[in-house]
């Protein structure tokens, strides 16, 4: 029962390089999120997808672009990494968008560096 | 829109004694609120929710949290502090725009447990 899967775990990257971050639900849910934990400042959001097939920029969004590439995945892309994107990133699902009780579902993270 | 607010960045207990975690809220229709603990270099784990079912809300591994319209708020207790409760815990509030559902993370409080 994986549940939300994020892939990779640990990454370094060099100013200006560019990478993936890939994410995996097996829940079946509607929803998907990415979110960023920095210290101090809790986790804020960076991009979402509602359903299948869309995506909508969160609080934070700058630097950052998404697939959902079906109901199972949603990768987050960092064109050109700053250092200023190191953080820990969550990926989350849900299962029904409408509903403000859903429970959303939270991936281990992906800890990124950028030098 | 919604925020939420958690007093303490750090707070410190023995082992034995009460935990207390403030949140307040700020939401303009009646609120979702959650409360999720993560574990050093772990993702977020749901604690408890609080839907509208019943102000004492009770969660896993002996937590609960009381919803206090009056108050605004939404604390979370635990009679007695184990060392395995040392964690980073969050409060949020569900924001729901335009048919989706969304966490707003208060900053998060860090429970260091003595022994």
């Amino acid at each position: 029962n994986a549940g939300v899967t994020q892939t990779p775990k640990f990454q370094v990257l060099k100013t200006g390089q560019s990478m993936t971050l890939q994410c995996a639900q097996d829940m079946n849910h509607n929803s998907m999120y990415w979110y960023r934990q920095d210290p101090g400042m809790g986790l804020r959001l960076i991009y979402y997808s509602a359903s299948e097939g869309t995506t909508d920029k969160g609080e934070v969004p700058n630097g950052y672009n998404v697939s959902r590439l079906n109901k199972r995945e949603f990768s987050l892309r960092l064109e050109s990494a700053a250092p200023s994107q190191t953080s820990v990133y969550f990926c989350a699902s849900s299962e029904r968008p409408g509903q403000g009780g859903n429970t959303i579902y939270f991936g281990e993270g992906s800890w990124l560096t950028v030098v | 829109a919604q925020s939420v607010t958690q007093l303490g960045s750090h707070v410190s207990v023995s082992e034995g004694a009460l935990v207390l975690l403030r949140c307040n809220y700020s939401s303009s229709v009646p609120p979702y609120l959650f409360w999720y603990v993560q574990y050093p270099n772990q993702g977020l784990q749901l604690l408890l929710k609080y839907t509208s079912a019943a102000t004492l809300v009770k969660g896993i591994n002996g937590f609960e949290a009381e919803f206090k319209k009056s108050e605004t708020s939404f604390h979370l207790t635990k009679p007695s502090a184990h060392m395995s409760d040392a964690a980073e815990y969050f409060c949020a509030v569900s924001e729901v725009n335009t048919g989706f559902q969304k966490l707003v993370f208060g900053t998060g409080t860090r429970l260091l447990v003595s022994p």
